[in-house]
Protein backbone atom coordinates (compact mmCIF):
# COMPACT_ATOMS: atom_id res chain seq x y z
CA UNK A 1 0.00 0.00 0.00
CA UNK A 2 1.09 3.63 -0.79
CA UNK A 3 2.22 5.63 2.16
CA UNK A 4 3.32 9.30 2.37
CA UNK A 5 4.49 10.95 5.44
CA UNK A 6 5.15 14.49 6.13
CA UNK A 7 7.17 16.05 8.71
CA UNK A 8 6.95 18.49 10.90
CA UNK A 9 3.28 18.60 11.29
CA UNK A 10 3.53 21.96 12.28
CA UNK A 11 6.72 25.27 11.65
CA UNK A 12 6.91 28.42 12.66
CA UNK A 13 9.35 30.39 10.79
CA UNK A 14 10.10 34.05 11.19
CA UNK A 15 10.13 36.00 7.86
CA UNK A 16 13.16 35.28 6.14
CA UNK A 17 14.02 32.08 7.62
CA UNK A 18 14.34 29.60 5.07
CA UNK A 19 13.53 26.23 6.10
CA UNK A 20 12.77 22.32 4.31
CA UNK A 21 9.46 20.41 4.76
CA UNK A 22 10.08 16.73 4.28
CA UNK A 23 7.82 14.33 2.93
CA UNK A 24 9.18 10.66 3.02
CA UNK A 25 6.84 8.06 0.97
CA UNK A 26 6.65 4.41 0.12
CA UNK A 27 5.47 3.54 -3.42
CA UNK A 28 5.58 0.20 -5.65
CA UNK A 29 6.52 2.16 -9.05
CA UNK A 30 6.45 5.99 -8.66
CA UNK A 31 4.75 7.61 -11.50
CA UNK A 32 5.26 10.91 -9.90
CA UNK A 33 4.98 12.93 -6.80
CA UNK A 34 3.11 16.06 -6.00
CA UNK A 35 3.20 19.02 -3.72
CA UNK A 36 0.16 21.12 -2.94
CA UNK A 37 -0.54 24.27 -1.02
CA UNK A 38 -3.93 24.43 1.05
CA UNK A 39 -5.09 27.33 2.24
CA UNK A 40 -8.06 26.95 5.41
CA UNK A 41 -11.38 26.31 3.89
CA UNK A 42 -9.56 25.91 0.18
CA UNK A 43 -8.96 23.55 -2.16
CA UNK A 44 -5.57 22.53 -2.82
CA UNK A 45 -3.31 24.53 -5.25
CA UNK A 46 -1.01 22.54 -7.54
CA UNK A 47 2.38 23.73 -7.08
CA UNK A 48 4.76 21.09 -8.28
CA UNK A 49 4.60 17.42 -9.52
CA UNK A 50 8.36 16.02 -9.63
CA UNK A 51 8.82 12.32 -11.77
CA UNK A 52 12.42 10.55 -10.42
CA UNK A 53 15.20 10.66 -8.42
CA UNK A 54 17.39 13.97 -8.82
CA UNK A 55 14.62 15.97 -10.50
CA UNK A 56 13.80 19.88 -9.19
CA UNK A 57 11.33 22.03 -9.53
CA UNK A 58 11.25 25.74 -8.70
CA UNK A 59 9.10 28.28 -8.39
CA UNK A 60 9.27 31.81 -6.41
CA UNK A 61 10.88 31.30 -2.76
CA UNK A 62 9.85 27.58 -3.52
CA UNK A 63 11.58 24.56 -4.78
CA UNK A 64 11.20 20.52 -4.68
CA UNK A 65 13.67 17.99 -5.19
CA UNK A 66 13.01 14.48 -5.19
CA UNK A 67 15.22 11.17 -3.95
CA UNK A 68 14.24 7.54 -4.40
CA UNK A 69 12.66 7.89 -0.76
CA UNK A 70 11.39 11.30 0.01
CA UNK A 71 10.99 14.71 -1.07
CA UNK A 72 12.16 17.78 -0.01
CA UNK A 73 10.22 21.45 -0.22
CA UNK A 74 12.88 24.09 0.37
CA UNK A 75 11.25 27.46 1.42
CA UNK A 76 13.83 30.49 0.64
CA UNK A 77 13.47 33.63 2.36
CA UNK A 78 9.30 32.92 2.89
CA UNK A 79 7.22 35.75 3.36
CA UNK A 80 3.49 35.85 5.53
CA UNK A 81 1.91 34.87 2.66
CA UNK A 82 3.28 31.47 2.32
CA UNK A 83 1.75 30.49 5.29
CA UNK A 84 -0.16 27.82 4.41
CA UNK A 85 -0.81 23.75 4.73
CA UNK A 86 1.42 22.16 2.20
CA UNK A 87 0.79 18.38 1.25
CA UNK A 88 2.77 15.76 -0.85
CA UNK A 89 0.85 13.33 -2.59
CA UNK A 90 1.90 10.37 -4.56
CA UNK A 91 1.00 8.32 -7.43
CA UNK A 92 2.08 5.03 -7.84
CA UNK A 93 2.05 2.03 -10.24
CA UNK A 94 -0.06 -0.24 -8.06
CA UNK A 95 -3.01 -0.04 -5.73
CA UNK A 96 -6.00 1.29 -5.99
CA UNK A 97 -5.83 4.66 -4.92
CA UNK A 98 -4.85 7.40 -7.76
CA UNK A 99 -3.07 10.06 -5.26
CA UNK A 100 -2.31 9.20 -1.78
CA UNK A 101 -1.91 12.28 0.32
CA UNK A 102 0.09 12.61 3.46
CA UNK A 103 -1.45 14.69 6.13
CA UNK A 104 0.25 17.75 5.45
CA UNK A 105 3.11 20.59 7.16
CA UNK A 106 1.19 23.68 8.75
CA UNK A 107 3.60 26.91 7.63
CA UNK A 108 3.70 29.47 9.81
CA UNK A 109 5.35 32.34 8.52
CA UNK A 110 5.73 35.26 11.31
CA UNK A 111 6.14 38.96 10.17
CA UNK B 1 -9.46 29.81 -9.97
CA UNK B 2 -8.25 26.29 -11.06
CA UNK B 3 -11.10 25.90 -13.39
CA UNK B 4 -12.91 22.83 -11.59
CA UNK B 5 -16.35 24.25 -10.24
CA UNK B 6 -18.10 22.54 -7.29
CA UNK B 7 -21.49 23.43 -5.93
CA UNK B 8 -23.19 24.12 -3.48
CA UNK B 9 -20.27 26.14 -1.56
CA UNK B 10 -22.06 25.63 1.88
CA UNK B 11 -24.63 22.67 2.72
CA UNK B 12 -26.23 22.20 6.13
CA UNK B 13 -29.15 19.31 6.13
CA UNK B 14 -29.95 16.89 9.05
CA UNK B 15 -29.42 13.73 10.25
CA UNK B 16 -30.98 10.86 7.98
CA UNK B 17 -31.04 13.29 5.14
CA UNK B 18 -29.72 12.67 1.18
CA UNK B 19 -27.72 15.06 -0.86
CA UNK B 20 -25.83 15.68 -3.66
CA UNK B 21 -22.62 17.39 -4.18
CA UNK B 22 -21.77 18.78 -8.10
CA UNK B 23 -18.37 18.85 -9.55
CA UNK B 24 -17.87 20.54 -13.14
CA UNK B 25 -13.87 19.65 -14.16
CA UNK B 26 -11.76 21.51 -16.45
CA UNK B 27 -12.42 21.77 -19.93
CA UNK B 28 -10.47 19.12 -21.38
CA UNK B 29 -10.29 16.97 -18.42
CA UNK B 30 -11.49 13.15 -18.11
CA UNK B 31 -10.69 12.02 -14.91
CA UNK B 32 -12.64 13.21 -11.61
CA UNK B 33 -11.79 12.19 -8.21
CA UNK B 34 -14.01 12.70 -5.30
CA UNK B 35 -12.08 13.62 -1.98
CA UNK B 36 -13.37 13.93 1.91
CA UNK B 37 -11.40 15.87 4.19
CA UNK B 38 -12.13 16.46 7.99
CA UNK B 39 -10.72 18.03 10.62
CA UNK B 40 -8.39 15.52 12.06
CA UNK B 41 -8.12 13.43 8.90
CA UNK B 42 -6.38 14.28 6.08
CA UNK B 43 -8.05 13.98 2.39
CA UNK B 44 -9.09 10.84 1.89
CA UNK B 45 -9.88 9.07 -1.46
CA UNK B 46 -13.59 8.19 -2.51
CA UNK B 47 -13.49 7.25 -6.10
CA UNK B 48 -12.69 8.57 -9.43
CA UNK B 49 -14.44 8.07 -13.15
CA UNK B 50 -12.91 8.56 -16.15
CA UNK B 51 -14.62 9.30 -19.08
CA UNK B 52 -17.81 7.98 -17.45
CA UNK B 53 -16.16 4.85 -15.85
CA UNK B 54 -15.23 4.18 -12.89
CA UNK B 55 -11.68 3.34 -12.52
CA UNK B 56 -10.84 3.78 -8.58
CA UNK B 57 -12.93 3.06 -5.79
CA UNK B 58 -10.92 4.15 -1.97
CA UNK B 59 -13.14 3.50 1.37
CA UNK B 60 -16.12 5.34 -0.03
CA UNK B 61 -19.29 4.07 2.68
CA UNK B 62 -21.96 1.93 1.21
CA UNK B 63 -24.24 4.84 1.37
CA UNK B 64 -22.15 7.43 -0.58
CA UNK B 65 -22.21 6.89 -4.56
CA UNK B 66 -21.07 8.58 -7.24
CA UNK B 67 -21.15 8.86 -11.23
CA UNK B 68 -19.89 10.74 -14.12
CA UNK B 69 -22.07 11.83 -16.72
CA UNK B 70 -21.77 12.58 -20.69
CA UNK B 71 -20.87 15.85 -20.36
CA UNK B 72 -18.10 14.91 -17.92
CA UNK B 73 -19.66 16.43 -14.75
CA UNK B 74 -19.66 14.58 -11.76
CA UNK B 75 -22.01 14.03 -8.43
CA UNK B 76 -21.44 12.57 -5.42
CA UNK B 77 -25.07 11.47 -3.29
CA UNK B 78 -25.05 11.31 0.21
CA UNK B 79 -27.70 9.15 1.87
CA UNK B 80 -28.50 8.09 5.60
CA UNK B 81 -26.65 10.79 6.36
CA UNK B 82 -24.50 10.81 10.04
CA UNK B 83 -23.29 13.56 12.32
CA UNK B 84 -19.70 11.72 11.42
CA UNK B 85 -20.47 12.97 7.38
CA UNK B 86 -19.93 16.40 8.46
CA UNK B 87 -17.03 17.32 6.16
CA UNK B 88 -15.27 19.51 3.11
CA UNK B 89 -16.20 17.56 0.22
CA UNK B 90 -13.37 18.16 -2.80
CA UNK B 91 -13.88 17.66 -6.30
CA UNK B 92 -10.64 17.22 -8.48
CA UNK B 93 -10.00 16.76 -12.21
CA UNK B 94 -7.13 15.71 -14.45
CA UNK B 95 -6.52 15.06 -18.10
CA UNK B 96 -5.88 11.54 -17.91
CA UNK B 97 -5.42 9.37 -14.66
CA UNK B 98 -2.47 8.21 -12.95
CA UNK B 99 0.55 10.47 -13.62
CA UNK B 100 -0.49 13.41 -14.15
CA UNK B 101 -1.51 16.67 -11.66
CA UNK B 102 -5.40 17.05 -10.34
CA UNK B 103 -6.80 20.72 -10.33
CA UNK B 104 -9.05 20.61 -7.00
CA UNK B 105 -11.88 22.42 -6.65
CA UNK B 106 -12.88 24.87 -3.71
CA UNK B 107 -15.13 22.66 -2.22
CA UNK B 108 -18.39 21.82 -0.24
CA UNK B 109 -18.56 22.02 3.05
CA UNK B 110 -21.06 19.72 4.41
CA UNK B 111 -22.67 20.17 7.94
CA UNK B 112 -24.82 17.78 9.29
CA UNK B 113 -27.05 18.73 12.27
Amino acid sequence: EDQVTQSPEALRLQEGESSSLNCSYTVSGLRGLFWYRQDPGKGPEFLFTLYSAGEEKEKERLKATLTKKESFLHITAPKPEDSATYLCAVCGNSGNTPLVFGKGTRLSVIA
Amino acid sequence: DSGVTQTPKHLITATGQRVTLRCSPRSGDLSVYWYQQSLDQGLQFLIQYYNGEERAKGNILERFSAQQFPDLHSELNLSSLELGDSALYFCASSKTWGNTEAFFGQGTRLTVV
